[in-house]
């Protein structure tokens, strides 16, 4: 079955470090993957998507289908990134979105 | 512009009591649309999706129901709520289709079952 896993539920790293959020996927086909961010008290909004292979507010995620990953990186971290960040995975050719768990992260001041 | 829009955003009710949840999406037409739960330390458990009027896939077997009247309207409904069903209600649209497109998420429902 496909599964997306978020290991980490909460992360805190001080304002000005880099930033490292793990999504690891189990798909044995070509996935579609995204990163959705919720601010506090704002909806769920799309991030970023591997398709695209750009950069969203300084966020990068490279797929690395050898591990089956998809990991968000930012290479210093602002305290207006603190947010809850949800890994998803989308097969291709169905209608269906498979959200991981979630990671809260708290950018210190 | 696309808006999606869900009511009420706060709902508390009893144990045995029904439930309806409404979303609505305007700008579009033909969207594909989703309800999800979102729980704490569970993530997104996607709840029911549906590609056109009538047509409604059920991901996990519980106590709720969807339907879809309308084009753009989704209805999450139950006969009677159980305690377990108390969680916040998110509703989502994508274009038509299957592929890499964009969910697009309306402000959520909080619903409490006491």
């Amino acid at each position: 079955a496909q599964r997306v896993t978020q290991p980490e539920k909460l992360l805190s790293v001080f304002k000005g470090a880099p930033v490292e959020l793990k999504c690891n996927y189990s798909y044995s086909g070509s996935p579609e993957l995204f990163w959705y961010v919720q601010y506090s008290r704002q909806r769920l909004q799309l991030l970023l998507r591997h398709i695209s292979r750009e950069s969203i507010k300084g966020f990068t995620a490279d797929l690395n289908k050898g591990e089956t990953s998809f990991h968000l990186k930012k290479p210093f971290a602002q305290e207006e990134d603190s947010a809850m960040y949800y890994c998803a995975l989308s097969r291709s050719g169905t209608y269906k979105y498979i959200f991981g768990t979630g990671t809260r992260l708290k950018v210190l001041a | 512009s696309q808006t999606i829009h869900q009511w009420p955003a706060t709902l508390v009710q009893p144990v045995g009591s029904p439930l309806s949840l409404e979303c609505t999406v305007e700008g579009t037409s033909n969207p594909n649309l989703y309800w999800y739960r979102q729980a704490a330390g569970r993530g997104l458990q996607l709840l029911f999706y549906s590609v056109g009027i009538g047509q409604i896939s059920s991901e996990v077997p519980q106590n709720l129901s969807a339907s879809r009247p309308q084009d753009r309207q989704f209805i999450l409904s139950s006969k009677k709520l159980l305690l377990s069903d108390s969680g916040f209600y998110l509703c989502a649209w994508s274009v038509a289709g299957t592929g890499a497109y964009e969910q697009y998420f309306g402000p959520g429902t909080r619903l409490t079952v006491t």
